[in-house]
């Protein structure tokens, strides 16, 4: 099976800085790469996709992926109190396309104001 | 554009009672997956259904649990004959394709087995 890892963290950072969110994963053919937010009690959301090596922005996020490495990360830029999250790193089973999803266990971050 | 909806959002079962909890995906979507987040454990997958086909029930245990994905209605996942370790977070989630894989998830069925 599949294998998704994550430091579990707590990560604190200071807020308006960079916080930096690693994940790893075991299947050399997987293509696909999701990042959610879940706060405590409530259900995980979507915050990126990546599906090539380098770089992907979208506002304050990047995702940064390296196929060769099995490594894909997450920076949250100018982080904000409302960033303290559980941040999930997703992988689908087949590698790509629609299915199932193997989930790291999640890195805790907490954003100190 | 509704997102995906699950009811009920709480569910409360004595030992032994069935649970039936329900998915309704997001309007256009035609896969629907069902994940479990156990106390302080991370998401694990269960099943993955399409209109009237299981494609995948690897992650779902053998007994006791069933899922289906009928031609009208929501998604069901049916647990019969509860135990205290069924207690956890169910979550569904839906996309629209196979081609379009992204994920997007419901606000879960919190089980709690007495």
């Amino acid at each position: 099976q599949k294998e998704v890892e994550q430091n579990s963290g707590p990560l604190s950072v200071p807020e308006g800085a960079i916080a930096s969110l690693n994940c790893t994963y075991s299947d050399r053919g997987s293509q696909s790469f999701f990042w959610y937010r879940q706060y405590s009690g409530k259900s995980p959301e979507l915050i990126m996709s990546i599906y090539s090596n380098g770089d992907k922005e979208d506002g304050r996020f990047t995702a940064q992926l390296n196929k060769a490495s099995q490594y894909v990360s997450l920076l949250i830029r100018d982080s904000q109190p409302s960033d303290s999250a559980t941040y999930l790193c997703a992988v689908p089973y087949s590698g790509g396309g629609a299915d199932g999803l193997t989930f790291g266990k999640g890195t805790h971050l907490i954003i100190q104001p | 554009n509704a997102g995906v909806m699950q009811n009920p959002r709480h569910l409360v079962r004595r030992r032994g009672q069935e649970a039936r909890l329900r998915c309704s995906p997001m309007k256009g979507h035609s896969h629907v997956y069902w994940y479990r987040q156990l106390p302080e454990e991370g998401l694990k997958f269960m099943v993955y259904l399409q209109k009237e086909n299981i494609i995948d029930e690897s992650g779902m245990p053998k007994e006791r649990f069933s899922a289906e994905f009928p031609k009208e209605g929501p998604s069901i996942l049916r647990i019969q004959q509860v135990v205290r370790g069924d207690s956890a977070a169910y979550f569904c989630a839906s996309s629209p394709s196979r081609v379009e894989e992204t994920q997007y998830f419901g606000p879960g069925t919190r089980l709690l087995v007495l």
